[in-house]
């Protein structure tokens, strides 16, 4: 039983770059979110899902787009990458069940943005 | 959500019980007290959660005041791979945590 898996795990951007990380779960959750991560810093939400073919927008979404057109799959782009971008990224999937809303996270994607 | 105040840092034994204490004064009565822990660099891993009553699992005990302002997250015999970055988190709408920069325990030999 897989999780949560990201990919990449790293990756290395120059300024104006576009990239893709892909989120799947194999636990047929409803739910997915994408959270950055800053040293030193808690998780912020940059956009989030309430099932397939809907997103809907986080704490801080600017500068990135989400896409989840298959239930196991969210889709977290970068259009034009920025220093300010440099973060791990963290995807995380929940079920649906009430008062038990916990969340299963992935390992995380280190990205660099130069 | 209601905001949550926690200690930066806090050192333990391994071996005693590690007692953290988590502030969220201003919670209101349909919101959760969760508890999450990041160990190095890893993803969040979910600890218990509870509403009003005291919850207990595998991993840990949450104790929350009867008026629900504060709670604390008991780790009955800590060992070194218990060390981590320890999150509390209040939340009323479904899905939505807001961390904050928890604690960071380090528990030694």
């Amino acid at each position: 039983n897989a999780g949560v898996t990201q990919t990449p795990k790293f990756r290395v951007l120059k300024t104006g770059q576009s990239m893709t990380l892909l989120c799947a779960q194999d636990m047929n959750h409803e739910y997915m979110y994408w959270y950055r991560q800053d040293p030193g810093m808690g998780l912020r939400l940059i956009h989030y899902s309430v099932g397939e073919g809907t997103t809907a927008k986080g704490e801080v979404p600017d500068g990135y787009n989400v896409s989840r057109l298959k239930k196991q799959n969210f889709l977290l782009g970068l259009e034009s990458a920025a220093p300010s971008q440099t973060s791990v990224y963290f995807c995380a999937s929940s079920p649906v069940v009430f008062g038990r809303d916990i969340q299963y996270f992935g390992a995380g994607t280190r990205l660099s943005v130069l | 959500d209601a905001k949550t105040t926690q200690p930066p840092s806090m050192d333990c034994a391994e071996g005693r019980a590690a007692n953290l204490p988590c502030n969220h004064s201003t919670i209101s009565g349909n919101e959760y007290v969760y508890w999450y822990r990041q160990i190095h660099s890893q993803g969040p891993q979910y600890i218990i959660h509870g509403l009003k009553n005291n919850e207990t699992n595998e991993m840990a005990s949450l104790i929350i005041t009867e008026d629900r302002k504060s709670s604390t997250l008991i780790l009955p015999h800590a060992t070194l791979r218990d060390t981590a970055v320890y999150y509390c988190i209040v939340r009323l709408s479904w899905g939505k945590l807001q961390f904050g920069a928890g604690t960071q325990v380090v528990v030694t030999p």
